[in-house]
């Protein structure tokens, strides 16, 4: 099995751009698609990023997600940054053993 | 509207058992595969279990494993999770969670049921 790294938490002033790193401790991160969460605070995860940088429908191309194999992470990209945008982001993806691992989440403040 | 909304949660003691539903409404429900995801309070999320549309196959999450038990009843658009042994580790939110199979991802979560277990 392998974990999913993630910061404890970003900050960054509205209007500006953030990326966020989830990095895979082993394995490519190639091999398996990841995934990205929001959660508001008090409320259930949302899909925002899907199969490594696609986005469902209804979630602004503010957001956009992409890997590096080099560093063996993937990145969440929020850019024009809004305070709603304020909330717990968690990547996830899979392992070979068809379970599904989620990094530890980092807080994203908006100030 | 697509929706799932779990019950079942509260307070049990270590040792004791809860069984969470989760009903579906809104969409086939026999089509989708189905997760439970959990967050201890102030904690990140945790995957639990996951079952195939037609409950032929199960996965868990080593944390739970021999403790706890998916199922599915699709005539009744619900999802279950039994729920064993318990464990002051298990205190959480329970999150049920559609799996959308084109793309592969989480695409509808409910609310979530809350499940304390202490003495």
């Amino acid at each position: 099995n392998f974990m999913l790294t993630q910061p404890h938490s970003v900050s960054e002033s509205p209007g500006k751009t953030v990326t966020i790193s989830c990095t895979r401790s082993s394995g490519s991160i190639a091999s398996n698609y990841v995934q990205w969460y929001q959660q508001r605070p008090g409320s259930a995860p949302t899909t925002v990023i899907y199969e490594d940088n696609q986005r469902p429908s209804g979630v602004p191309d503010r957001f956009s997600g992409s890997i590096d194999s080099s560093s063996n992470s993937a990145s969440l990209t929020i850019s024009g940054l809004k305070t709603e945008d304020e909330a717990d982001y968690y990547c996830q993806s899979y392992d070979s053993s068809n379970l599904w691992v989620f990094g530890g989440g980092t807080k994203l403040t908006v100030l | 509207e697509v929706q799932l909304v779990e019950s079942g949660g509260g307070l049990v003691q270590p040792g004791g058992s809860l069984r969470l539903s989760c009903a579906a409404s809104g969409f086939t429900f026999s089509s989708y595969e189905m997760n439970w995801v959990r967050q201890a309070p102030g904690k990140g999320l945790e995957w639990v279990s996951y079952i195939s549309s037609s409950g032929s196959t199960i996965y868990y999450a080593d944390s739970v494993k021999g403790r706890f038990t998916i199922s599915r009843d699709n005539a009744k658009n619900s999802l279950y999770l039994q729920m064993n042994s318990l464990r002051a580790e298990d205190t959480a939110v329970y999150y049920c969670a559609r799996v959308e199979a084109g793309p592969y991802y989480m695409d509808v979560w409910g609310k979530g049921t809350t499940v304390t277990v202490s003495s």
